[in-house]
């Protein structure tokens, strides 16, 4: 069974471009969460997607967006990005999201450097 | 908000030897914890789920507890080995589903 799948695994963007980051979960997995990871803030919590429509969302800017497909699919979008925007982004997959059994599986992440 | 917090922020101790990884977190209104690895520049490694009924759960030489109503967790690892070298983290899901992280604990196993 595929894990999830983050693409690309790595990007140079220069500041005041934009990014789209693409995530595939588990096959079956409705759920997809997207977290920043960086040495000085560790693991935030972006936004999660449910069947197509955002559940929550964490405290970033406007300018981190994303949306989910109907084959659970996600994108992660940033525009105008900033340097303090490079980090580790990482999707997670889960099943149906907040119950008791859900487990929440990570992909490899997206290396950002924004230059 | 939960806060988590994870003691000690390093850890490194020969191989061979048992140790224990500590986790608390103030919000106990929690569905479960898991417990990740996660090796440089890596992604994140579900090692164990516990859910918020369980108190504890195993898998090989890990085993983690879970003490909900005092906000505590511990993570296990017997007879540790250099392979186990990572960062641990533990992170305990709220009904909102997103889950909340402490900076972890990084180990060094040495040869």
């Amino acid at each position: 069974k595929a894990g999830v799948t983050q693409t690309p695994r790595y990007l140079i963007k220069t500041r005041g471009q934009q990014v789209t980051l693409s995530c595939s979960p588990i096959s079956g997995h409705r759920s997809v969460s997207w977290y920043q990871q960086t040495p000085g803030q560790g693991l935030q919590f972006l936004f999660e997607y449910f069947s197509e429509t955002q559940r929550n969302k964490g405290n970033f800017p406007g300018r981190f967006s994303g949306r989910q497909f109907s084959n659970s699919r996600s994108e992660m979008n940033v525009s105008t990005l900033e340097l303090g925007d490079s980090a580790l982004y990482l999707c997670a997959s889960s099943l149906f999201g907040a119950t008791a059994n859900t487990e929440a599986f990570f992909g490899q992440g997206t290396r950002l450097t924004v230059v | 908000k939960q806060e988590v917090t994870q003691i000690p922020a390093a850890l490194s101790v020969p191989e061979g030897e048992n140790l224990v990884l500590n986790c608390s977190f103030t919000d106990s209104a929690i569905y479960n914890l898991q417990w990740f690895r996660q090796d440089p520049g890596k992604g994140l490694t579900s090692l164990l789920l516990i859910q918020s009924s369980q108190r504890e759960q195993t898998s090989g030489r890990l085993n983690a507890s879970l003490d909900k109503s005092s906000g505590r967790s511990t993570l296990y690892i017997a007879a540790s080995q250099p392979g186990d070298s990572a960062t641990y983290l533990c992170s305990p899901q709220t009904g909102a589903n997103n889950l909340f992280f402490g900076t972890g604990t990084r180990l060094t196993v040495i040869p």
